[in-house]
């Protein structure tokens, strides 16, 4: 079965830290991918997406994410995160229909 | 561009009543989406249209939940009757095609709660 999956719950970093956040997808063929970020009682904001060429994505805020086709996988980075940063993160593919997962809570401490 | 529109943002409701949500896609774009959002779950989708046409709609509790997008430009979602189970976060998106190349655009929900 297709499935998204986001191992990491819950993550919390200190601020000036690296941040890591893993997406791993379950699919036939190399789907689209997305990460979106979703503040507390806001919408749902892409943070970047992959459709072909470069495995290395660059988005929004600082974020940037690898895709890899031998681990399916679809981890997003940031080098130093900021105290806006903490969030709820959602991996996404896009096989004809966007499905997500869990996501994951960065919580970032002083 | 205007955003995705959805009403209302917040509605309470007893169990067993009924409700209805409101959705405007993005000018032009085929393709509509809505999604349920249960708190600390990641979104799933309910019911996926292409124009007015039910592409997907294999996660629609459809004896409760019902659909539809008439004129394949806005849209509604409506709960009959609504249980508990059913508070959550409704988010409708839009893309321009199926397979959102052009990108998905979600509104900012409607927060339902079923007391």
């Amino acid at each position: 079965a297709q499935s998204v999956t986001q191992p990491d719950i819950h993550i919390t970093v200190s601020e000036g830290a690296s941040l890591e956040l893993r997406c791993n997808y379950s699919y036939g063929a190399t789907p689209y991918l997305f990460w979106y970020v979703q503040s507390p009682g806001q919408g749902l904001q892409l943070l970047l997406k992959y459709f072909s060429g470069d495995t290395l994505v660059q988005g929004i805020k600082g974020f940037e994410a690898e895709f890899k086709r031998s681990q399916s996988s679809f981890n997003l980075r940031k080098p130093s995160v900021h105290w806006s940063d903490a969030a709820e993160y959602f991996c996404a593919v896009d096989d004809y229909k966007l499905s997500f997962g869990a996501g994951t809570t960065v919580t970032v401490r002083a | 561009e205007a955003g995705v529109a959805q009403s209302p943002r917040y509605k309470i409701i007893e169990k067993r009543q009924s409700v209805a949500f409101w959705c405007n896609p993005i000018s032009g774009h085929a393709t509509l989406y809505w999604y349920q959002q249960i708190l600390g779950q990641g979104p799933k989708l309910l019911i996926q249209f292409q124009n007015n046409g039910v592409v997907d709609d294999s996660q629609l509790p459809k004896d409760r939940f019902s659909a539809e997008r008439l004129k394949g430009v806005d849209s509604t979602l409506k709960i009959q009757p609504a249980k508990l189970e059913d508070s959550a976060v409704y988010l409708c998106a839009s893309s321009l095609d199926r397979q959102g190349e052009g990108g998905y655009t979600f509104g900012s929900g409607t927060r339902l709660t079923v007391v």
